[in-house]
């Protein structure tokens, strides 16, 4: 596998489920990221990692648990989410997380809550 | 603040035409600039990336972007659109930890 895979690439999920995705990166990068696309708004930046620590935090409900074990895995945990949160959520990675450098993006998963 | 601007969040052109897309941006420094493509049910691709020097810079696909530090704008452009380029496009600028995105332009194609 080259680039950045992520699993599933689609999930429904009730209310009171607890799932979470998976994102791995091949590209040797050192950053991670998490969006949230939903229709008709500007992608949302929801957690930035760096070298495996967390470095960004975008106000995100702790219905989500981001977690990164590793520089080449990075986990979405979800637990009791809202309809509201039915999107397509977005991993990225770069080489570091400073702003010139451009990131590299999966194909993202499409979650529906029912 | 700093943001990105898309003013055109729909757009539709004929094979072999010529493309522009329009970016406006706002940022307190020199900005780093990018433009991505998303096709349905895909993840976001890299076009092209303004970092510093030669304002013309050249991407994938034959595209191109041109920034203008007086205009504040980064507009991509393709001399000549193919059906396959239909899709959404995104600006974007460098922020300290982030990207700041656009809402997006989508792209039609017609025969």
């Amino acid at each position: 596998e080259t680039g950045v895979t992520q699993t599933p690439r689609h999930l429904v999920m009730g209310m009171t489920n607890k799932k979470s995705l998976k994102c791995e990166q091949h590209l040797g990068h050192n950053a991670m990221y998490w969006y949230k696309q939903s229709a008709k708004k500007p992608l949302e930046l929801m957690f930035v990692y760096s070298l495996e620590e967390r470095v960004e935090n975008n106000s995100v409900p702790s219905r989500f648990s981001p977690e990164c074990p590793n520089s080449s895995h990075l986990f979405l945990h979800l637990h009791t989410l809202q309809p509201e949160d039915s999107a397509l959520y977005l991993c990225a990675s770069s080489q570091e997380e400073t702003s010139g450098v451009g990131q590299f993006f999966g194909p993202g998963t499409r979650l529906t809550v029912l | 603040a700093q943001s990105v601007t898309q003013p055109d969040i729909h757009i539709t052109v004929s094979e072999g035409a010529s493309l522009e897309l329009r970016c406006n941006y706002s940022y307190g420094a020199t900005p780093y600039l990018f433009w991505y493509v998303q096709s349905p049910g895909q993840g976001l691709q890299l076009l092209l990336k303004y970092f510093s020097g030669d304002t013309l810079v050249q991407g994938i696909k034959g595209f191109e972007a041109e920034f203008k530090r007086s205009q504040s704008s980064f507009n991509l452009r393709k001399p000549s659109v193919h059906w396959s380029d239909a899709a959404e496009y995104f600006c974007a600028v460098g922020a300290t930890n982030k990207l700041i995105f656009g809402t997006g332009t989508l792209l039609a194609v017609q025969p």
